[in-house]
């Protein structure tokens, strides 16, 4: 099955402690994107990718980082700096930028306290 | 600025009736609009998305309409089943290649 995969679907966290949210694609898309939903509110951009090795600031990055090593991945991580990790985040992918329907991963939830 | 907002946060309908999700958008050079269902616990899954030389576009059950003269974009769901319930989005392409999200509207499938 083609599809988004997102590890782990549950991930608890110390405060002060960084930690990385898994992503991985087989749909052979070329952009990949994280956002983050906080309850009752819709979905912020956190930070996006075009094409391998690149990357941009979405609306939220401030806390966080990621990388864009290969085509099928591109994970987040949630760094110390973050002041309010704690929230249900999502990836998703295009088959390109230009193309805005994307495609989602079932999301993890972080708890960090 | 670009927003996405929606008129009605929760939408009560009765198993078999017609549903109707709004969304306003403050955009107007937006061309282009998508609508995302959410399952409770899931990611959003694509439901029917509408580009702004169109004023209609028609899938499975769903209808999308957009009025560009008011800015005001809406989900048509016919014949609206409990597997239906969730919440609703809209958005909207804003600057470069982002998507603006609203921020949502529950609909609840009564039996």
């Amino acid at each position: 099955d083609g599809g988004i995969t997102q590890s782990p679907k549950y991930l608890f966290r110390k405060e002060g402690q960084n930690v990385t949210l898994s992503c991985e694609q087989n749909l052979n898309h070329d952009a990949m994107y994280w956002y983050r939903q906080d309850p009752g509110q819709g979905l912020r951009l956190i930070y996006y990718s075009q094409i391998v090795n690149d990357f941009q600031k979405g609306d939220i990055a401030e806390g966080y980082s990621v990388s864009r090593e290969k085509k099928e991945s591109f994970p987040l991580t949630v760094t110390s700096a973050q002041k309010n990790p704690t929230a249900f985040y999502l990836c998703a992918s295009s088959r390109d930028i230009s193309l805005y329907e994307q495609y989602f991963g079932p999301g993890t939830r972080l708890t960090v306290t | 600025g670009e927003s996405v907002g929606l008129h009605l946060p929760t939408l009560s309908v009765q198993e078999g009736d017609n549903s109707i999700i709004n969304c306003a958008y403050s955009n107007s050079a937006s061309d282009y609009f998508i609508w995302y269902k959410q399952e409770s616990g899931k990611g959003p899954q694509f439901i029917i998305d509408i580009r702004s030389n169109m004023d209609k576009r028609q899938g499975q059950r769903v209808t999308v309409l957009l009025n560009k003269t008011v800015k005001h974009l809406s989900l048509q769901i016919a014949a609206t089943q409990p597997g239906d319930s969730a919440v609703y989005f809209c958005a909207e392409k804003g600057s470069s290649y982002k998507l603006i999200f609203g921020s949502g509207t529950r609909l609840l499938v009564r039996p």
